[in-house]
């Protein structure tokens, strides 16, 4: 069964260094998102990708945050420098378009902690 | 500003029975109401939608009823079994954009 894949599954970094995290969508979803999901709510969304370009990314914090899909594929969510209020699981999810039924397939999530 | 409610926060079922979760929305152009399944440190899993042109859906154990005039949508887990102990989304999208509920933590005691 295909899977939304991501690395790193776990980082640690401390405040005001910069961090990285990867995601794979499923072959063939031209639509990805990176979720920030704080411990105990649900996954809010930072950024939405069709293909290469930005869907909406209207509650991605700019000024430290940052999202990449080069070449319409795989995505990098970047966070420099980091803070301690980043503390959260950051989920990618990849669909296979924006039209109903608008399906959402979720990574295992890459879990930061800032020190 | 959060459009969509869930409650309760925690639910304690035994065996056998019968979970109810319920969510509430504000938004009357959401047209796709999923729910989704998370066990501790995974990604949410898709369980079951429903559309608001219909008031029920059943797969397996899994039942969503959907009341359109109170915009309200809730999640039935019949014969509860403890390897459904998780962590359980409503959602509700409007185009691809996905807005959730607090989420709802599920203990199914043997």
């Amino acid at each position: 069964e295909a899977e939304v894949a991501q690395s790193p599954r776990y980082k640690i970094t401390e405040k005001s260094q910069a961090v990285a995290f990867w995601c794979d969508p499923i072959s063939g979803h031209a639509t990805l998102y990176w979720y920030r999901q704080i411990l105990g709510q649900g996954p809010e969304l930072l950024v939405q990708f069709q293909d290469e370009s930005v869907v909406d990314d209207s509650q991605l914090p700019k000024d430290r945050f940052s999202a990449e899909r080069l070449k319409g594929v795989d995505s990098t969510l970047k966070i420099q420098p980091a803070e301690l209020g980043d503390s959260a699981m950051y989920l990618c999810a990849s669909s296979y378009g924006q039209t109903y039924p608008y399906e959402q397939y979720f990574g295992p999530g890459t879990r930061l902690t800032v020190t | 500003q959060q459009q969509v409610k869930q409650s309760p926060q925690s639910l304690i079922v035994q065996k056998g029975g019968i979970s109810i979760i319920n969510c509430a929305y504000e938004n009357t152009a959401f047209d796709y109401f999923p729910w989704y399944q998370q066990f501790p440190g995974k990604g949410p899993a898709l369980l079951i939608a429903i559309r608001p042109d219909v008031s029920e859906k059943k797969e397996g154990r899994f039942t969503i009823s959907f009341n359109k005039s109170a915009k309200q949508f809730s999640l039935h887990i019949m014969d509860s079994q403890p390897g459904d102990s998780a962590t359980y989304f409503c959602a509700a999208s409007g185009g691809s954009r996905l807005t959730f509920g607090e989420g709802t933590q599920l203990t199914v005691n043997p």
